[in-house]
């Protein structure tokens, strides 16, 4: 079946470190994005990419840092200069038509240690 | 700029009963996409019903219909027969498409409870 994997399910970062979330999907959909999900605040996008080795940044992109060598992976590195990034991070893809909806993975729970 | 406003951050309702989630937006557009997306405590994103700006007939989905007022700028989701497994977020969104910027703009979101 289609659809985007995200990996891991949980993540612990200590203090002063790198890491870096997994998104894939094998939709063949051409844009992916990255969300970050907060209670209270909704979804914010932090970046996303409409073409392979091309991306933008989104309306949080500070201390954060993606890649787009490949149609099907979109990984997310948050560094260590994003102050509070504890949060449960989303991706999604879409392709046109535009009644077609985002589809989205599962999400990563990234808390910091 | 485009915006999506969701002003209930939580709501109740019992089962068997209907429901009505409210959503407001702001764009410049004329024709444009709308959707209401479901966040049960899995946390999967779930999309439930979209409609079209240009269309007048509300769009509806099984039990999930929709009130589409393009000049008020409103657009509400309606859950009839309201179940145990509909408890969930609910979030109101708007595919913002402009040239190279193109992404799903979301409100807050409204946390629905479904009691027994």
């Amino acid at each position: 079946d289609g659809g985007i994997t995200q990996s891991p399910k949980y993540l612990f970062r200590k203090e002063g470190q790198n890491v870096t979330l997994s998104c894939e999907q094998n939709l063949n959909h051409d844009a992916m994005y990255w969300y970050r999900q907060d209670p209270g605040q909704g979804l914010r996008l932090i970046y996303y990419s409409q073409i392979v080795n091309d991306f933008q940044k989104g309306d949080i992109a500070e201390g954060y840092s993606v890649s787009r060598e490949k149609k099907e992976s979109f990984p997310l590195t948050v560094t260590s200069a994003q102050k509070n990034p504890t949060a449960f991070y989303l991706c999604a893809s879409s392709s046109p038509p535009r009644d077609y909806g985002y589809t989205f993975g599962s999400g990563t729970r990234l808390t910091v240690v | 700029a485009q915006t999506v406003t969701q002003s209930q951050p939580e709501m109740s309702v019992q089962e068997a009963e209907t429901v009505t989630l409210s959503c407001t937006y702001d764009t410049s557009e004329s024709d444009y996409y709308l959707f209401w997306y479901k966040q049960p405590p899995s946390r999967q994103m779930i999309l439930v019903i979209r409609q079209e700006a240009y269309k007048q007939q509300n769009a509806t989905e099984n039990r999930f219909s929709v009130n589409f007022q393009k000049a008020a700028k409103s657009f509400s989701l309606k859950i009839s027969d309201s179940q145990l497994g509909d408890a969930a977020m609910y979030f109101c969104a708007y595919p913002y498409y402009g040239g190279a910027t193109n992404k799903l703009i979301f409100g807050t979101g409204t946390l629905l409870a479904v009691q027994p």
